[in-house]
């Protein structure tokens, strides 16, 4: 039982690249969500997911995307990397239910963007 | 809107003395809440969490948080700290049907040997 599995760990990004980072989960979670941390300013969400084919925004949508086509996996995806987008990435999964659940987190991905 | 605040960005403290960690939130409807700790460079692990019932809450590694109404607070408490509980935690809410949290800023504990 693996849990919440994110890659890449580490990842320096030239200003105007995209990429995605991955998150995938194997305890069959109906809620998946992307949070940014930085300094002073805790967890922020990014992007949430409550089943497959349905996403909807965080806080701090703005220049990400996200797909859920299968319950186990929830890519993040950056669309053109820009500095303010340095940060290290959390990816979380539970069950749909709060009241039976906590939140599994991924051990993050730092993202540079220079 | 739903908000954390956690007033103190560290906490120092001696091995063997109590600790507390404060978290007060703002939110509306019944509020669902959260603890977690997170060691350097790992993910956030899960502490404990208040849904209902009981204000005294225990979680793991000893830790326990009481819920209190009135003054919308949900405070960490150890009456004994270690050296191993030095690490960043986060208060976080939901009043929602799901797991959205909202997380507050976090405070780092630093017990002292």
């Amino acid at each position: 039982n693996a849990g919440v599995t994110q890659t890449p760990k580490f990842q320096v990004l030239k200003t105007g690249q995209s990429m995605t980072l991955q998150c995938a989960q194997d305890m069959n979670h109906e809620y998946m969500s992307w949070y940014r941390q930085d300094p002073g300013m805790g967890l922020r969400l990014i992007h949430y997911s409550v089943g497959a084919g349905i996403t909807d925004q965080g806080e701090v949508p703005n220049g990400y995307n996200v797909s859920r086509s299968t319950t186990e996996d929830f890519p993040l995806r950056l669309l053109s990397a820009a500095p303010s987008q340095t940060s290290v990435y959390f990816c979380a999964s539970s069950y749909r239910d709060i009241k039976n659940t906590e939140a599994f987190f991924g051990q993050g991905t730092r993202l540079t963007v220079v | 809107a739903q908000s954390v605040a956690q007033p103190e960005d560290q906490v120092n403290v001696a091995e063997g003395n109590p600790l507390t960690v404060k978290c007060t939130y703002s939110v509306s409807g019944n509020p669902y809440l959260f603890w977690y700790v997170q060691y350097p460079n790992r993910g956030l692990q899960f502490l404990l969490k208040y849904i209902t019932g009981d204000n005294l809450v225990k979680g793991s590694y000893g830790f326990e948080a009481e819920f209190n109404k009135s003054q919308t607070s949900f405070h960490l408490k150890k009456p004994s700290a270690l050296v191993s509980d030095s690490a960043l935690y986060f208060c976080a809410v939901s009043s929602g049907g799901y797991n959205k949290l909202i997380f507050g800023a976090g405070t780092r504990l630093a017990v002292h040997p």
